[in-house]
């Protein structure tokens, strides 16, 4: 069975930092592209980051781009998301995804973790 | 790249089929058959529903189809029934960034 599970979220002041982490099992990680999905509080679902199978080549919303970071460990399982510089605007519960094998999808999702940040 | 459109609700009773929008351009939509629809619970992850325009996933009920014409994909529930309430949102790759719909919430009466 695929399952996701983001850990890492917390409450942060506006220009702190919070690396979060999605350990993946039931499936060879290194095979998939991963990506990161948030949504803000009562608002829709917005992609975020993309990071190829090897970890070389990622994609960022413009929103992001030189604040976060996305990376990954195939070895241990885990994909994360290094925030830096946080805005009150990326508050979010923020979902770790598996891209569809060959696809533009995501075909499983984590459970979500909220981030909240406010002074 | 804005948010695709979507009405913001539409309603069914059991057993009526129900068909939700996504309207986007003809250089994302129109242009790529990389749409996908997702099905959400209150305080549940996303699921995915429909992918590459009309595939369906294994475990997906038929009763949930895609379809694409143009610009705008839609998202059909035959059959609606009482577990099939929650917020739909459709997706669609054109190069980077994803973008996703603006979300419906489906109602069943």
């Amino acid at each position: 069975e695929v399952q996701l599970v983001e850990s890492g979220g917390d409450l942060v002041q506006p220009g702190g930092s919070l690396r979060l982490s999605c350990v993946a099992s039931g499936f060879t990680l290194r095979s998939y592209w991963m990506s990161w999905v948030r949504q803000a509080p009562g608002k829709g679902l917005e992609w975020v980051a993309d990071i190829i199978q090897g970890g070389s080549d990622k994609y960022y919303v413009d929103s992001v781009k030189g604040r976060f970071n996305i990376s990954r460990d195939n070895a241990k399982n885990s994909l994360y998301l290094q925030m830096n510089s946080l805005r009150a605007e990326d508050t979010a519960v923020y979902y770790c995804a598996r891209v569809g094998f060959g696809g533009r999808y995501f075909d499983y999702w984590g459970q979500g973790i909220q981030v909240t940040v406010s002074s | 790249q804005s948010a695709l459109t979507q009405p913001r609700s539409v309603s069914g009773s059991p057993g009526q089929s129900v068909t939700i929008s996504c309207t986007g351009t003809s250089s994302d939509v129109g242009d790529y058959n990389y749409v996908s629809w997702y099905q959400q619970h209150p305080g549940k992850a996303p699921k995915l529903m429909i992918y590459d325009v009309s595939k369906r996933p294994s475990g997906v009920p038929d009763r949930f189809s895609g379809s694409k014409s143009g610009n705008t994909a839609s998202l059909t529930i035959s059959g609606l029934q009482a577990e099939d309430e929650a917020d739909y949102y459709c997706c669609s790759y054109a190069g980077y960034p994803y973008v996703f719909g603006t979300g419906t919430k489906v109602t069943v009466l």
